[in-house]
């Protein structure tokens, strides 16, 4: 079973839309999570750091449930900007990341 | 934007020769990671480096190897290329292991023929 389960999508949304990612992760002993984003042959960006209580960053929310063990991205107004890979990020004991295949995220005018 | 450089950017080579690939920083981080992003697998941990001398296997090691002499300098070596190798290879930094997140170089294009 992998670390890290995501949706790769796509998804195809219009501006203004809201979309929400989810990732399953596997570990229940996973200490951080984060969510990057990566546009077309680029590296991977960070988007920010998920945190137990969820956290919000203007127009993207993070949260996190331990007790199902997954984390989710919601984007609200979307933006023809937003239209990249979303991944999610988890690490665990062993000084290791764990990353999703990434969910394709197109917003359309 | 972390001060993280890869080089080269791009290189074709045969089946069969070394390459070596280098990723340099500048902000001090202990943790060095190299990993390889092929369509479908996502991001692939081969090698990681926890201090000068001090590196680890890891999920996609095998054909790989890794130096680390400076603080500054993580090599990435491909012993004898293999098509299978053709991949984009990101270089990440962090400052811990665990609590906080990592910061990606721009990438190496690798063409192995």
């Amino acid at each position: 079973r992998k670390e890290v389960e995501q949706d790769p999508g796509p998804f195809n949304v219009p501006e203004g839309a809201t979309v929400a990612f989810n990732c399953t992760y596997s570990n229940s002993a996973s200490q951080s999570f984060f969510w990057y984003r990566q546009d077309c042959r680029k590296e991977p960006k960070l988007l920010m750091s998920v945190y137990s209580s969820g956290n919000e960053d203007g127009r993207f929310t993070a949260q996190l449930n331990r007790a199902s063990q997954y984390i989710s991205l919601l984007i609200r107004d979307s933006k023809l900007s937003d239209s990249a890979t979303y991944l999610c990020v988890v690490t665990a004991t062993g000084n290791q990341f764990y990353f999703g295949t990434g969910t394709s995220l197109t917003v359309i005018p | 934007d972390a001060g993280i450089t890869q080089s080269p950017r791009h290189k074709v080579t045969e089946t069969g020769t070394p390459v070596t690939l280098r990723c340099h920083q500048t902000e001090n981080h202990r943790y060095m990671y190299w990993y390889r992003q092929d369509p479908g697998h996502g991001l692939r941990l081969i090698h990681y480096s926890y201090g000068v001398k001090d590196t680890d296997k890891g999920e996609v090691s095998d054909g790989y190897s890794v130096s680390r002499s400076k603080t500054e300098d993580f090599l990435l070596t491909l012993e004898s290329a293999t098509s299978s190798q053709t991949s984009v290879y990101f270089c990440a930094i962090s400052y811990s292991a665990i609590y906080n997140e990592q910061f990606f170089g721009p990438g190496t294009r690798l063409t192995v023929l």
